[in-house]
């Protein structure tokens, strides 16, 4: 399978702890997506990577989440000191190209549940 | 702005045609989409449209888009009961690659 892989798939964890989501994108592809998806809702843009290059963030990305892409192949997400409200579904995408001429490919996504 | 709206529920009978709608507010819109998400599954891409087109049709899929009333539409032709599932529509504007998605719609097809 060579599509996008999110690991782990579900991550049940306390309140104050930090967590770290993986992504690895089609191989070729130079942008890297992070979203936010809760139940009911469409998915929220929080960040993209343009290469290893940070290229824009979302004010949703509060200073508790970083992310990471290294060297421009996988990407990590860590939410710091984990709050109730962080519970949602966190999807990776990948693109290569100008947008209209491939699509984003999007993950399964982890599911973080923080109680 | 950014803002993406859609309806929240469809219902339809199989074999009918469905009729999803969004509007949006960002007028610099280059490329506007819609994503099928089905149950546990990631969101996969059915079919999107430039500015600059009225009408794309891709099998049952026909997408209509009034750029100046900025609404968006994807009729589905024949519906089945495996069409049912959410479909989000989404923008990418002039001068960024970040995807901004509506708020879903839910389509449920009756047999």
């Amino acid at each position: 399978d060579t599509g996008v892989s999110q690991n782990p798939r579900h991550k049940i964890t306390k309140r104050g702890q930090n967590v770290t989501f993986r992504c690895d994108p089609i191989s070729e592809h130079n942008r890297l997506y992070w979203y936010r998806q809760t139940l009911g809702q469409g998915p929220e843009f929080l960040t993209y990577f343009q290469n290893e290059a940070q290229l824009e963030k979302s004010r949703l990305l509060s200073d508790r989440f970083s992310a990471e892409r290294p060297k421009g192949s996988f990407s990590t997400l860590e939410i710091q000191r984990t709050e109730q409200g962080d519970s949602a579904m966190y999807l990776c995408a990948s693109s290569s190209g100008p947008p209209a001429d491939t699509e984003a490919f999007f993950g399964q996504g982890t599911r973080l549940t923080v109680v | 702005g950014e803002d993406v709206e859609q309806s929240l529920f469809l219902s339809v009978r199989e074999g009918d045609s469905s009729v999803i709608n969004c509007t949006y507010t960002d007028s610099s819109s280059t490329y506007l989409y819609w994503y099928k998400q089905e149950p546990g599954a990631g969101l996969q891409l059915l079919t999107y449209i430039f500015s600059n087109m009225d009408m794309k049709q891709d099998q049952r899929l026909t997408v209509l888009l009034n750029k100046k009333d900025k609404h968006l539409s994807l009729r589905i032709a024949d519906t089945q009961t495996g069409d049912s599932a959410i479909y989000f529509c989404a923008e990418i504007s002039s001068g960024t690659y970040k995807y901004i998605f509506g708020t879903g719609t839910r389509l449920k097809v009756l047999a």
